[in-house]
């Protein structure tokens, strides 16, 4: 398995939004609607915030959106804020197994 | 409160085997509702999944890693553990684990650096 394509960076001013993107095949990304994306603040653990494609686990804020077409996801973030600086992974399950992309790193200018 | 710790040594030598244990306290290993797993992020690089565990013992493992991989449950002392043979420099990275519920990696320990260096 290969890891899933991500830009290895992106970048917004605050209250901007940027749209971050996930290239896979159609054994993961386009197989299955188990895609989900991970921020990772420097030194801490990834936190998950999106499953499902699109939806949000608890506590998550509603700015954050996924969405697929084909082999291809994407997550949104609108109203940038200085917060939301961080790295985003995303990942798709793959029948039996796990597979990450390389990890984008958000800048908010 | 769930918590997840890693534990295990910071530096394993070349063709050594690296060990590390995951000891779960605010719930049962022994849950059917949750496989738990290991992931790594090696520096400067993306996250990589390394295998999932179901408190059975069932397990699946990252194809790329199959043949150096063991990661095994002890339901007595709620932890489970994760043997990667056969270690070279670019197994260095810091290691997670983590309580999966459905495909997802919903709760991480904190990580631990596994550095391979003679």
């Amino acid at each position: 398995q290969s890891a899933l394509t991500q830009p290895p960076s992106a970048s917004g001013s605050p209250g901007q939004s940027v749209t971050i993107s996930c290239t896979g095949t159609s054994s993961d990304v386009g197989g299955y609607n188990y895609v989900s994306w991970y921020q990772q603040h420097p030194g801490k653990a990834p936190k998950l915030i999106i499953y499902d494609v699109s939806k949000r686990p608890s506590g998550v804020p509603d700015r954050f959106s996924g969405s697929k077409s084909g082999n291809t996801a994407s997550l949104t973030v609108s109203g940038l804020q200085a917060e939301d600086e961080a790295h985003y992974y995303c990942s798709s399950y793959a029948g039996s197994s796990v597979v990450f992309g390389g990890g984008t790193k958000l800048t908010v200018l | 409160q769930l918590q997840l710790q890693e534990s295990g040594p910071g530096l394993v030598k070349p063709s050594e085997t690296l060990s590390l244990t995951c000891t779960v306290s605010g719930d049962s290993i022994s849950s059917t509702s949750h496989y738990w797993g290991w992931i790594r992020h090696p520096p400067g690089k993306g996250l990589e999944w390394i295998g999932s565990i179901y408190y059975s013992g069932s397990t699946y493992y990252n194809p790329s890693l199959k043949s150096r991989v063991t990661i095994s449950v002890d339901t007595s002392k709620n932890q489970f553990s994760l043997k990667l043979n056969s270690v070279t420099a670019a197994d260095t990275a810091v290691y997670y684990c983590a309580r999966l519920w459905s495909k997802y990696f919903q709760h991480w320990g904190q990580g631990t650096l596994v550095t391979v260096s003679s």
